[in-house]
């Protein structure tokens, strides 16, 4: 059973480019988050999904960023127009349910996609 | 008052001491409550899930006190390995998404 997949691992972007992150969740597993991690900063939530739904987007910055999590295939962050403060790891986790009350369910995360905005 | 809330640290100790983390956390909803483990330029990694009754998993200890809004994470007998960044997670409210502290470093010296 693969763990979380993120690709890609890096990636490089001019300032004004699209950049595409993807997430490919642990097998079983339909509920995916997206963390964003700047250097020497903590993780900060920005989007959670299931299946084909946005739960919560509380953190998405308003403009450029987007997140789906189609029927088929990985879940995808995409950042419009990017800016050097866009520069960050950009981390994805999953897990098999709600986190709920009573019973922690661990979320798995991926490795990262770092994000280089040049 | 920030969602969750960890000891600023970084924390420098020699193997074998005892280190305490401690986390405040703001939503009085959280349902759920971790310490996850970040090593430097990995992901964050789970190292234990917080109960209400506290837990332990060797030398690791986990108390939970939910009137205080307080977590806290002991090591014992520390060793090299555990120099890393622990992180404070608390579930948002009834809601699936965790909510990170920002960590607190630790450095374990020979």
């Amino acid at each position: 059973n693969a763990g979380v997949m993120q690709n890609p691992r890096h990636l490089v972007r001019r300032r004004g480019q699209e950049a595409r992150l993807r997430c490919s969740p642990m097998k079983g597993h339909s509920h995916v988050y997206w963390y964003r991690q700047l250097p020497e900063e903590g993780l900060k939530f920005m989007v959670y999904l299931q299946k084909e739904n946005i739960i919560d987007e509380s953190g998405m910055p308003k403009e450029r960023f987007s997140a789906e999590f189609p029927k088929e295939g990985p879940s995808i962050l995409r950042i419009q127009q990017v800016v050097r403060g866009d520069s960050a790891a950009y981390f994805c986790a999953s897990s098999p349910l709600f986190i709920q009350g009573g019973r922690n369910t661990e979320a798995f995360f991926g490795q990262g996609t770092r994000l280089t905005v040049v | 008052r920030k969602e969750v809330e960890q000891d600023p640290g970084p924390f420098n100790v020699p193997e074998g001491a005892t280190v305490a983390f401690n986390c405040t956390y703001s939503n009085s909803a959280s349902q759920s409550f971790f310490w996850y483990r970040q090593d430097c330029r990995k992901e964050p990694k789970l190292l234990m899930s917080v109960y209400s009754s506290g837990n332990e998993d060797g030398r690791f200890t986990a108390q939970l006190n939910r009137a205080s809004q307080y977590i806290s994470l002991l090591i014992r007998d520390s060793k090299l390995s555990d120099s890393a960044t622990y992180l404070c997670v608390v579930s948002k409210g009834s809601q699936g998404n965790l909510i990170f502290g920002k960590g607190t470093k630790l450095s374990v010296k020979p």
